[in-house]
């Protein structure tokens, strides 16, 4: 069974500018997650989706914004960027079988704001 | 609001040595998982080992085994036979609800030939 993919996997923009990344979830799983990975403030949670409805959400402003797919394939968006939205940017998808709530990760996009 | 700490920022292990990876964590619940994730320079975050609250008994995924202490809220990592493959920054993370993990700030293993 194939993982969770990302795409894509680097990118560069400019202070400014909006930003969307793609995560396709393991077949079957229906929940979504993002996380964001810095240096200085380590893996932060920023929303999760289950079924098209964003279920949970992390503390960031409203720049960063998602969305699920019917297929269960989710995007988020982050407007306006700043320099301090560097970061890998990680998605995790879960089966939520008998409420284990393992997530499984994709490789990350990188996002590198100039 | 649940916390995870881990007080080892770098740690260092001889091949074929056993190593363990302290984490604590904050949380008033009762009911909740916790997680041991590893991270290779490849970015790549990897499931180790997972401990669910109401299970006394310790997990073991072979040469990866947790001691797990609910009162003193406190969730360590054993890896035994150290080999050069498990170089990475591992993380400890916490979940009681949702698909919301909260992760310590990692720890960078490093193995020594």
């Amino acid at each position: 069974k194939a993982g969770v993919t990302q795409t894509p996997r680097y990118l560069i923009k400019t202070r400014g500018q909006q930003v969307t990344l793609s995560c396709s979830p393991i077949s079957g799983h229906r929940s979504v997650s993002w996380y964001q990975q810095t240096p200085g403030q380590g893996l932060q949670f920023l929303f999760e989706y289950f079924s098209e409805t964003q279920r949970n959400k992390g503390n960031f402003p409203g720049r960063f914004s998602g969305r699920q797919f019917s297929n269960s394939r989710s995007e988020m968006n982050v407007s306006t960027l700043e320099l301090g939205d560097s970061a890998l940017y990680l998605c995790a998808s879960s089966l939520e079988l008998t409420f284990q709530y393992e997530q499984y990760f994709g490789p990350g996009t990188r996002l590198t704001v100039t | 609001a649940q916390t995870v700490t881990q007080s080892q920022p770098e740690m260092s292990v001889q091949e074929a040595e056993t190593v363990t990876l302290s984490c604590t964590y904050d949380t008033s619940e009762s009911d909740y998982y916790l997680f041991w994730y590893k991270q290779p320079p490849s970015r790549q975050m990897i499931l180790v080992i997972r401990q669910e609250a109401y299970k006394q008994q310790n997990a073991t995924e072979n040469r990866f085994s947790v001691n797990f202490q609910k009162a003193a809220k406190s969730f360590s990592l054993k890896i035994s036979d150290s080999q050069l493959g498990d170089a990475a920054m591992y993380f400890c993370a916490y979940n009681n609800a949702g698909n919301m993990l909260t992760f310590g700030g990692g720890t960078r293993l490093m193995v020594k030939p």
